[in-house]
């Protein structure tokens, strides 16, 4: 069965700082990647994903991802972290015929001024 | 605003009782998901349905059903309620939810508490 880590449960940041928030996941074959984000009262609304091709992909938000198989991790990224970016990140696997998502536990972005 | 909307917001009952949970999908979606935020479990899939139809299972307790309607909202209902039941419950929708990808929408969730 799948699944998905988050090592950081918070990550602070000060605004106009970069950001990685890290994801690694456990599946035997080519996974289905997602980032989501769930702003506080909010659902979940999806950043971006990566099914196959180009490892390096681009979101909304500012957002990027990496795919790397052989560390089996799914990186998100943003250059410049905006205060408006707090807010509970999830990384999420699918797989095979499944495009429904198996969540992490999440890592709780705080974005100092 | 994603479009899927979920009735009440907030439900506080108490154990032992049942509770019926709304969701209408976003105009045009045929899929309907449901899911548990806990912070013991944090989000867990629970169901999917798709145009009527039972799609595909996840954790979801034998105390715990859905269903969808042909105007296709949905409505998960959850009986003989436990403490440990309180959580977010959060719908999803989608167009399709066969074969190929449709991105879920979620609804903004309904907080249940159970005393």
């Amino acid at each position: 069965a799948q699944s998905v880590t988050q090592p950081d449960i918070h990550i602070t940041v000060s605004e106009g700082a970069s950001l990685e928030l890290r994801c690694n996941y456990s599946y035997g074959a080519t996974p289905y990647l997602f980032w989501y984000v769930q702003s506080p009262g909010q659902g979940l609304q999806l950043l971006l994903k990566y099914f196959s091709g180009d490892t390096l992909v681009q979101g909304i938000k500012g957002f990027e991802a990496e795919f790397k198989r052989s560390q089996s991790s799914f990186n998100l990224r943003k250059p410049s972290v905006h205060w408006s970016d707090a807010a509970e990140y999830f990384c999420a696997v699918g797989s095979g015929g499944s495009y429904i998502p198996t969540f992490g536990r999440g890592t709780s972005l705080i974005v100092h001024p | 605003d994603s479009g899927v909307t979920q009735t009440p917001k907030h439900l506080i009952t108490a154990t032992g009782q049942r509770v019926t949970l709304r969701c209408s999908p976003r105009s045009g979606d045929l899929s309907v998901y449901w899911y548990q935020q806990s912070l013991d479990q944090g989000l867990q899939f629970l169901i999917q349905y798709y145009n009527g139809e039972e799609r595909a299972k996840g954790n979801i307790l034998e105390r715990f059903s859905a269903q969808q309607f042909p105007d296709l909202h949905s409505e998960l209902n959850l009986s003989s309620l436990e403490l440990g039941d309180s959580a977010l419950y959060f719908c999803a929708s989608s167009v399709s939810g066969r074969g190929t990808y449709n991105e879920q929408f979620f609804g903004p969730g309904t907080r249940l508490t159970v005393l």
